[in-house]
């Protein structure tokens, strides 16, 4: 078992470009999460799939879409990327909306 | 005010030591609360849940619930150099998990 994947490791982007960071996981999970971590403010969720063809706001979901493409995979979109969208994403399963298991984690820098 | 609040530390004990580490809540409405371990540069992994009131143990960590004073604690027994990372306490709010900032535990040789 892989586990919870995400693609890519690392990317660099300019201001108003786009990009999807992919993520999957292989262990029959219902819930799929998405957060960002910057230095000294803990994780914060973005959005969340609580089930397959169901998303939900979290606490900073401004500026980014997501797509819960099957039970496996939920991406997450930047359409128009910023400065202020530098961060270290990570990706997180759960079977039940309890306990969570992170992806390895996107770190992104958009200059 | 933050949702889950956490001294940033660092905390320092010498190995063999009892490291307590805590946190508190804003929202009497959470349901379930998490310990997580983060090694720099690393993603988090789960070290203990627990949801209801009282202690719980697995090996040399207790988790601690008081919903009453919206506080919830991590003892970590005859602590090693190995559990040197950052700390996160996350609570689930229907569906929404909320972390603190994290503590940063040092243990000393």
């Amino acid at each position: 078992n892989a586990g919870v994947t995400q693609t890519p490791k690392f990317q660099v982007l300019k201001t108003g470009q786009s990009m999807t960071l992919q993520c999957a996981q292989d262990m029959n999970h219902n819930s799929m999460y998405w957060y960002r971590q910057d230095p000294g403010m803990g994780l914060r969720l973005i959005y969340y799939s609580a089930s397959e063809g169901t998303t939900d706001k979290g606490e900073v979901p401004n500026g980014y879409n997501v797509s819960r493409l099957n039970k496996r995979e939920f991406s997450l979109r930047l359409e128009s990327a910023a400065p202020s969208q530098t961060s270290v994403y990570f990706c997180a399963s759960s079977p039940l909306a309890d306990e969570q298991y992170f992806g390895p984690g996107t770190r992104l820098t958009v200059t | 005010q933050k949702e889950v609040e956490q001294n940033s530390g660092p905390l320092s004990v010498p190995e063999g030591a009892i490291a307590s580490l805590n946190c508190t809540y804003s929202d009497r409405g959470s349901q379930s609360f998490f310990w997580y371990r983060q090694y720099s540069g690393k993603s988090p992994e789960l070290i203990m849940f627990i949801y209801s009131n009282g202690d719980k143990e697995d090996g040399r960590f207790t988790a601690q619930l008081n919903k009453a004073s919206q506080y919830v604690s991590l003892l970590i027994r005859d602590s090693q150099p190995s559990d040197s990372a950052t700390y996160l306490c996350a609570v689930n709010n229907f569906n929404k998990f909320y972390f603190g900032s994290g503590t940063k535990l040092n243990v000393k040789p």
